[in-house]
């Protein structure tokens, strides 16, 4: 079936860029999303981005997609102790009346000021 | 706009009571409805979607159940809870049947922990 697999670790320095990467093993993919988790609350959805666009950048955040790699990254400008979160990449899964979404395990992301 | 709503914020219970979680979403008609558990380890499993009122779907077998009364309102049951039922429980919604579909907006979650 569908995998959808992150690094679980990311520490950077505030104003330092931060680049989060992403595989999915579905080549089918229409949409792959970036969903932030801050403590103790559900998923924003931070942006997502097509499967014929390589690229989508959305003021800090610039999202790479690699599809002969199944490969996507999120790298966040500028970055600031507000971005500590963790990221989940996700990936759209088939079912008889529409998509469900297959995420992966998350990265943690650590800003340190 | 869409709203969606999750009640309650906390529960604690004892093993083997029963459990009732609700979801509701507002500002849209006939919602695809998701359920999610995240436990401690942080990754996000679906354990049921519904495509309409009455239409449940079940991912993984377990000890939970999933109703779906009215179009826009997604209950979470259990007859007996378990240890390891404990767990953070998100409820979603995607707009059904459209193309771009898929996207998924997450409610603020409910925090089990069982006893």
């Amino acid at each position: 079936g569908e995998d959808v697999e992150q690094s679980l670790f990311l520490s950077v320095r505030e104003g330092d860029s931060s680049v989060i990467n992403c595989t999915y093993t579905d080549s089918s993919s229409t949409y792959l999303y970036w969903y932030k988790q801050e403590p103790g609350a559900g998923l924003q959805l931070l942006t997502y981005i097509f499967s014929n666009m390589d690229m989508k950048q959305d003021q800090r955040l610039t999202v790479l997609l690699n599809k002969k790699d199944k490969h996507l990254s999120l790298r966040i400008a500028d970055t600031q102790t507000g971005d500590s979160a963790i990221y989940f990449c996700a990936d759209v899964g088939y079912y008889n009346q529409g998509g469900k979404l297959i995420f992966g395990q998350g990265t943690e992301l650590s800003v340190k000021p | 706009s869409q709203t969606i709503h999750q009640w309650p914020a906390t529960l604690v219970q004892p093993v083997g009571s029963p459990l009732s979680l609700e979801c509701t979403v507002e500002g849209t008609s006939n919602p695809n409805l998701y359920w999610y558990r995240q436990a401690a380890g942080r990754g996000l499993q679906l354990l049921f979607y519904s495509v309409g009122i009455g239409q449940i779907s079940s991912e993984v077998p377990q000890n939970l159940s999933a109703s779906r009364p009215q179009d826009r309102q997604f209950i979470l049951s259990s007859k007996k809870l378990l240890l390891s039922d404990s767990g953070f429980y998100l409820c979603a919604w995607s707009h059904a049947a459209v193309f771009g579909g898929e996207t998924q907006y997450f409610g603020p979650g409910t925090r089990l922990l069982v006893l």
